[in-house]
């Protein structure tokens, strides 16, 4: 929500190429996400960073790379190697206060292969 | 690992009728936060619970997170064509640790 911006909206892939997704935040946010969604799916945490140019994998990070060069930029970059990459991309950022963390969402990408 | 789980994933209702949905987790819970998804676009936090047994009201929205503080209900009174969406529940093991989400409860309101 308001903050946090994807582009683009759509992206069409062919086949054995590399894709970079973009994802800004103004929200001067320390923690930023990416997750997976498919078609009727919950979210699947692809990668995460807490802090800038540190980043962990998720769930299931094989076949994507980011960076976190910038305290406001986390780009993921869909490789070759992702066997299914047709989802909705989801990035997120977050803020903890105490015991609170809440994450806001970027609109999302949604990526197709053709 | 932590597993976070939810039901059921899809529920279908007649305006006006209520709604409820389920989230368990195979670990206790420092706290559990809810999000909705209108369809076609992005999960829109709605609430966090903390303490044990707690219960907060959002209009006709009803959360409530378990005394053993592993499970956790969202309840909606009368729905509306506006409750229309997938819920998530979230769930954090420890203060700091991550955010694991269940997998959502689809809800449709037939009017």
């Amino acid at each position: 929500d308001g903050g946090i911006t994807q582009s683009p909206k759509y992206l069409f892939r062919k086949e054995g190429q590399n894709v970079t997704l973009s994802c800004e935040q103004n929200l001067n946010h320390d923690a930023m996400y990416w997750y997976r969604q498919d078609p009727g799916q919950g979210l699947r945490l692809i990668y995460y960073s807490q802090i800038v140019n540190d980043f962990q994998k998720g769930d299931i990070a094989e076949g994507y790379s980011v960076s976190r060069e910038k305290k406001e930029s986390f780009p993921l970059t869909v490789t070759s190697a992702q066997k299914n990459p047709t989802a909705f991309y989801l990035c997120a950022s977050s803020i903890r206060r105490g015991p609170q963390e809440t994450q806001y969402f970027g609109p999302g990408t949604r990526l197709l292969v053709l | 690992g932590q597993q976070v789980m939810q039901i059921p994933q899809y529920q279908h209702v007649q305006e006006g009728e209520d709604f409820t949905t389920y989230c368990n987790s195979s670990t206790t819970l420092s706290n559990i936060q809810w999000y909705k998804q209108r369809p076609g676009g992005h999960p829109v936090f709605l609430i966090q619970l903390v303490k044990s047994g707690e219960v907060k009201k959002q209009k006709r929205l009803t959360f409530q997170f378990g005394e053993a503080k592993k499970n956790s209900s969202l309840h909606i009174t009368a729905t509306q064509t506006t409750d229309v969406g997938t819920y998530f529940c979230a769930g954090e093991a420890t203060s700091g640790s991550r955010l694991t989400f269940g997998e959502g409860t689809q809800l449709t309101v037939n009017p």
